[in-house]
């Protein structure tokens, strides 16, 4: 059963730091991994979409590593901005279609 | 073009009783799916519609749970009798059906349940 586990659950940083976020998940055999962004209040934001075939993928000051060998993806966030605070979900989607989230790293830039 | 909204943005009613969930899907998006964050714990797969049809409901929790999609364009989510742990989020995602990897989300429901 694949399991997607985040660390930290939480995490406070100045504005201007770079930050990575760690994601894991249990079963290697995945379709694909996600990351999303979530605002309070509003619906879930996909980030990044990392096939299994690839290793990474960018976008602006957001980059995604995917590892599946290691069962590992993380999330680097470039000079991070107030506007960066969000709660940052990682999801992967196996072979049976389904996608996977974990909890989440609720993610606050300190201004 | 309108994203996928949702309705109530937040519901609160006693154990016992019924409610019901709707979600309107982005326009043209066969693939309408339903999950479900209980406090605490990761967002969940609930169900997965193509058009009218139900594709995968293996996430339901049980039989309490009723979810239809007439006509393949709004979905509703009807929990009846409601109990104290069908409290949280209820989200609902659409997807064209030639780019399923990409699910648009709506802001989803918070169920309270007394």
């Amino acid at each position: 059963k694949q399991e997607v586990t985040q660390i930290p659950a939480a995490l406070s940083v100045p504005e201007g730091e770079n930050l990575v976020l760690n994601c894991s998940f249990t079963d290697s055999a995945i379709y694909n991994l996600q990351w999303f962004r979530q605002d309070p209040g509003k619906g879930l934001t996909s980030l990044l979409l990392i096939q299994s075939s690839q290793r990474e993928q960018t976008s602006g000051r957001l980059n995604a590593s995917l590892d599946k060998s290691s069962g590992r993806s993380t999330l680097y966030i470039a000079a991070s901005q107030p506007g960066d605070s969000a709660t940052y979900l990682c999801a992967v989607r196996g072979r049976d279609d389904k996608i996977i989230f974990g909890k989440g790293t609720r993610l606050h830039i300190l201004p | 073009e309108a994203g996928v909204t949702q309705f109530p943005s937040h519901s609160v009613i006693e154990k016992g009783q019924t409610v019901t969930l709707r979600c309107d899907p982005i326009s043209g998006h066969d693939n309408l799916y339903w999950y479900r964050r209980v406090m605490g714990k990761e967002i969940k797969f609930l169900l997965h519609f193509v058009k009218e049809s139900k594709q995968d409901e293996s996430g339901m929790p049980n039989n309490r749970f009723l979810a239809e999609r007439t006509g393949g364009t709004y979905s509703t989510l009807k929990v009846q009798p409601a109990e104290l742990e069908d409290s949280g989020v209820y989200f609902c995602a659409s997807s064209l059906s030639w780019d399923r990897d990409r699910q648009y989300f709506g802001p989803g429901t918070r169920l309270t349940v007394t």
